[in-house]
C-alpha cells in the first residue's frame, strides 16, 4: 500500500519570503500522480499543483513550484513571495495512475503560518 | 459552474445516535468520493462510487457506516450507531473521471464537521 509522509507539522514564513514544504512517499508503482492540496479554515480542499511521475520536468503554477525527485520518492512544494492568503493546511497526496480506484492517499498535513 | 454541495455543515450528536450526511456533486460528474478527516490528519477515503455502483469501500466500517448513491447523482452517508471516534470532518468530492480513464481533478465540498459526545 502507498504511504505519504509530511514530516513538518507546522511551518512559518515572513510575508513575501519563500518557504518549502516537504513530502516523501512510498510506492512500488512506476506511474502515478502527486498533488499538493491547500485546506483553509473553511475546510474546502483546493488543488494547488499536480505532478505526473512520468514527467521529468517539475510542475509550476505561478508562485507555486515543486521539486520532484522520483528516485528519492520526494515531492516538495516551494511557495515564492508568500502572501497572507497562503496561510492554510497543506496536504501532499498520491494517486495511482492505473486501476479502477482513483483514491487519493494523503499525508498528515503541514500547517503554514504567514507572518506579516 | 456550481461546486460540490454538502449538508449539514455541522452536526453534534450523542454516542449511539444515528446521523446522515448529504452530498450533491457537480452536475455530470460520474464519480463521487466520501473521505473522513480526523482532526490533525489527512483525509482518508471511505467509499468511491462510479455512477450508482461502488468502486472501492475497503476502508468503510461496514458494521456502522453505510452509503448510497441513488440514480447516480446525490449521495448519503449514514452512521448508525455513532461512536466517539467518529468525530471528524466528512468530505465529499466528485470528478468526471471514469474508472481506468484519463485523469480528471477531484473537486471537494466544504465538508460536514461531526462531533460525537
Amino acid at each position: 500500500a502507498q504511504t505519504v509522509t509530511q514530516s513538518q507539522p507546522e511551518m512559518s514564513v515572513q510575508e513575501a519570503e519563500t518557504v518549502t514544504l516537504s513530502c516523501t512517499y512510498d510506492t512500488s508503482e512506476s506511474d502515478y500522480y502527486l498533488f499538493w492540496y491547500k485546506q483553509p479554515p473553511s475546510r474546502q480542499m483546493i488543488l494547488v499543483i499536480r505532478q505526473e511521475a512520468y514527467k521529468q520536468q517539475n510542475a509550476t503554477e505561478n508562485r507555486f513550484s515543486v521539486n520532484f525527485q522520483k528516485a528519492a520518492k520526494s515531492f516538495s512544494l516551494k511557495i515564492s513571495d508568500s502572501q497572507l492568503g497562503d496561510a492554510a493546511m497543506y496536504f501532499c497526496a498520491y494517486r495511482s495512475f492505473y486501476g479502477g480506484a482513483q483514491k487519493l492517499v494523503f499525508g498528515q498535513g503541514t500547517r503554514l503560518t504567514i507572518n506579516p | 459552474e456550481a461546486g460540490v454541495a454538502q449538508s449539514p455543515r455541522y452536526k453534534i450528536i450523542e454516542k449511539r445516535q444515528s446521523v446522515a450526511f448529504w452530498c450533491n456533486p457537480i452536475s455530470g460528474h460520474a464519480t463521487l468520493y466520501w473521505y473522513q478527516q480526523i482532526l490533525g490528519q489527512g483525509p482518508k477515503l471511505l467509499i468511491q462510487f462510479q455512477n450508482n455502483g461502488v468502486v472501492d469501500d475497503s476502508q468503510l466500517p461496514k458494521d456502522r457506516f453505510s452509503a448510497e448513491r441513488l440514480k447516480g447523482v446525490d449521495s448519503t452517508l449514514k452512521i448508525q450507531p455513532a461512536k466517539l471516534e467518529d468525530s471528524a470532518v466528512y468530505l465529499c468530492a466528485s470528478s468526471s473521471e471514469l474508472a481506468g480513464g484519463p485523469y480528471n481533478e477531484q473537486f471537494f465540498g466544504p465538508g460536514t464537521r461531526l462531533t460525537v459526545l
